[in-house]
């Protein structure tokens, strides 16, 4: 069982490059989303999903994409990186988000992207 | 937006000793989770709370999310090396059982 995946790990751009975080679940959990962390700021959420065909915004959803066409994926896309998007991006998946279930999340081991 | 202000942001102690972090709103949340951070890693849940006045207990590190479910505190008794890591809090609520609001974090040095 292998989780949240995230790829690639790392990654280093130039300011208007397009780039694509990878994000994979193998445990058929209808909740996705998107954080970026950085220092002084915790974790803010960047856009998510409750299920395929579904997505909607979250806190920071500026110069990013997302899509979900299967359960099991859920793809961030940078169309024009800026120096500002330098951070570190997780991925995370819950099974439960509906009837007042506390919404648990599982976390990817994260993607640390540098845009110069 | 509901806002989750934790404390101490930093926090330095021996091995062995006590110690309490804190997470505070002035909104209700209908439930609250800390996750331990490592190092190059994701968080990692510890604990959820969801009932006003719950108490938590996992091994050494003890839970409680307020009467009024607006905080939450976490305690460590006899701190180990092995505890150091970015300590979350993460509350769900204003309206929605799904969106987590993040606190900044409290980062836990234990000094051997």
């Amino acid at each position: 069982n292998a989780g949240v995946t995230q790829t690639p790990k790392f990654q280093v751009l130039k300011t208007g490059q397009s780039m694509t975080l990878q994000c994979a679940q193998d445990m058929n959990h209808e909740y996705m989303s998107w954080y970026r962390q950085d220092p002084g700021m915790g974790l803010r959420l960047i856009h998510y999903s409750v299920g395929a065909g579904i997505t909607d915004q979250g806190e920071v959803p500026n110069g990013y994409n997302v899509s979900r066409s299967t359960t099991e994926d859920f793809p961030l896309r940078l169309l024009s990186a800026a120096p500002s998007q330098t951070s570190v991006y997780f991925c995370a998946s819950s099974y439960s988000f509906q009837g007042g279930g506390a919404n648990v999340l599982t976390f990817g081991a994260g993607s640390r992207l540098t845009v110069l | 937006t509901q806002l989750l202000e934790q404390s101490p942001q930093f926090l330095s102690i021996q091995e062995g000793e006590n110690l309490t972090v804190y997470c505070n709103s002035s909104s209700v949340f209908s439930s609250l989770q800390w996750y331990r951070q490592e190092p190059g890693e994701g968080p990692v849940l510890l604990v959820t709370v969801v009932t006003g006045g719950e108490v938590k207990k996992l091994k050494r590190l003890t839970f409680q999310f307020g009467d009024a479910r607006k905080d939450s505190s976490l305690h460590i008794t006899a701190a180990q090396p092995g505890d150091t890591g970015l300590y979350l809090c993460a509350g769900v609520g204003g309206g929605s059982n799904y969106k987590l609001t993040f606190g900044k974090g409290t980062l836990l040095t234990v000094n051997p």
